[in-house]
Formats: structure tokens, C-alpha cells, sequence
């Protein structure tokens, strides 16, 4: 079935340094991937709309100069956290839908998530 | 602004058991999706239900769909240990593509 890797799956960093998390599809194209973010026992928030080759679509509230989204290719999207601070300590999750498939019950594939952790 | 409630937020019960989670939503939805979580875990699909009526089951779990009431349920049959986790409904809004609202999620224990 579809396979949605994120990189890395934990990362502990002091504040201040910009952080890169990479979400691949690594066997179907995603035109679109999705990043949320979930703070513990909460539910999950979408931060963001990733499309490729375009720029991001962000939600409400999402500073898009503090969350950099790139989406160059059809099988990556990065998020970058620059001047990571304690409170973006979270858990980041991104998601994608196979563009190939033209099933409307296609349910959207979830990577591992990546804990972040900034001292 | 689409709002999407899940009832109960935490759930105990014994295994050999039967309970229903629910999930309300505000706005019209063409796709709503149901999510298992594990701790320190993303997300598992289980279900996807895409019409007024709608049923799927899956071993001790059964969900459903009533469009016109704005309401999903999670149904579970004889409760076993293996399934505690924290389960999440998520809903697609009619056009908007593919962006996905989640519930506030129910935490199940199931005890022995």
C-alpha cells in the first residue's frame, strides 16, 4: 500500500536553530501533502497545504515566515522551523493523498510524525 | 468554519464490552474519515465513509454515517485490550479539496 516516510523522527535542538522535516511519498506521486501539528493529548491542527511547484496554502494563525514549506518535487515536501523556540515543541505530522488514484474513498496516508524538541 | 466534536474524550472500559464514540460535524461533508492512534504514533486509516447510510466494519470495529444528522459513529463489540488508543474522526468539507478537520479524539483504555 501507500508508504508516507518522514524524516527525521525525533529531533532535540537548542532554541534558536531552524529545524528541516522531510515527508515523501515513496510510492505514488502527491501533487498535494498536508503538515499538522499535535501538542500532546490534543488532536491534530493543519497547519498547512503543501502543493508542488506552487507556494503553500497556510491556516489561520500559521506564521508562514516561521514554518517554511517547499514542495519541489511530486514525492517530497520539507517543512523548516527557523529560530525554533520551546514552544514549537511538538509533534509534526505530515500527510498525502495518492493523485494517481482516482478513488474517491482514497483515504489520505500518514507519515511516522516527527517530535520535536527545542531546549 | 467547520467544527468537528467527538463524545466521549476518554473512555474505560472492560474488554468483553460494547460502547459507541461519536462524532458531530457543523457543515455539509462529502468524506469522513475514522483514525487510530497509538502513543507517540501517527495515524492508521480505518475507515472512510462517503455516504448518508454508510457502514463498514472491521473485526470488533463498525462505523457509520448519517449525512443529514451530521453524525458518524465509532461502534465497539466485545472491547480486547489491543484496541486502546486514542481514535480520531476527521471530516472533508464539500469543496475544499482533500483538507481534512479532525475531531478532538477519544482515548480508549480498555481494561482486563
Amino acid at each position: 500500500g501507500a508508504v508516507v516516510s518522514q524524516h527525521p523522527s525525533w529531533v532535540i535542538c537548542k532554541s534558536g536553530t531552524s529545524v528541516k522535516i522531510e515527508c515523501r511519498s515513496l510510492d505514488f506521486q502527491a501533487t498535494t501533502m498536508f503538515w499538522y501539528r499535535q501538542f500532546p493529548k490534543q488532536s491534530l491542527m493543519l497547519m498547512a497545504t503543501s502543493n508542488e511547484g506552487s507556494k503553500a496554502t497556510y491556516e489561520q494563525g500559521v506564521e508562514k515566515d516561521k514554518f517554511l514549506i517547499n514542495h519541489a518535487s511530486l514525492t517530497l515536501s520539507t517543512l523548516t522551523v527557523t529560530s525554533a523556540h520551546p514552544e514549537d515543541s511538538s509533534f509534526y505530522i505530515c500527510s498525502a493523498r495518492d493523485g494517481g488514484q482516482f478513488r474517491v474513498d482514497q483515504p489520505q496516508h500518514f507519515g511516522d510524525g516527527t517530535r520535536l524538541s527545542i531546549l | 468554519e467547520l467544527k468537528v466534536e467527538q463524545n466521549p474524550l476518554f473512555l474505560s472500559m472492560q474488554e468483553g464490552k460494547n460502547y459507541t464514540i461519536y462524532c458531530n460535524y457543523s457543515t455539509t461533508s462529502d468524506r469522513l474519515y475514522w483514525y487510530r492512534q497509538d502513543p507517540g504514533k501517527s495515524l492508521e486509516s480505518l475507515f472512510v465513509l462517503l455516504s448518508n447510510g454508510a457502514v463498514k466494519q472491521e473485526g470488533r470495529l463498525m462505523a457509520s454515517l448519517d449525512t443529514k444528522a451530521r453524525l458518524s459513529t465509532l461502534h465497539i463489540t466485545a472491547a480486547v485490550h489491543d484496541l486502546s488508543a486514542t481514535y480520531f474522526c476527521a471530516v472533508k468539507m464539500t469543496g475544499t479539496a482533500s483538507k481534512l478537520t479532525f475531531g478532538t479524539g477519544t482515548r480508549l483504555q480498555v481494561t482486563l
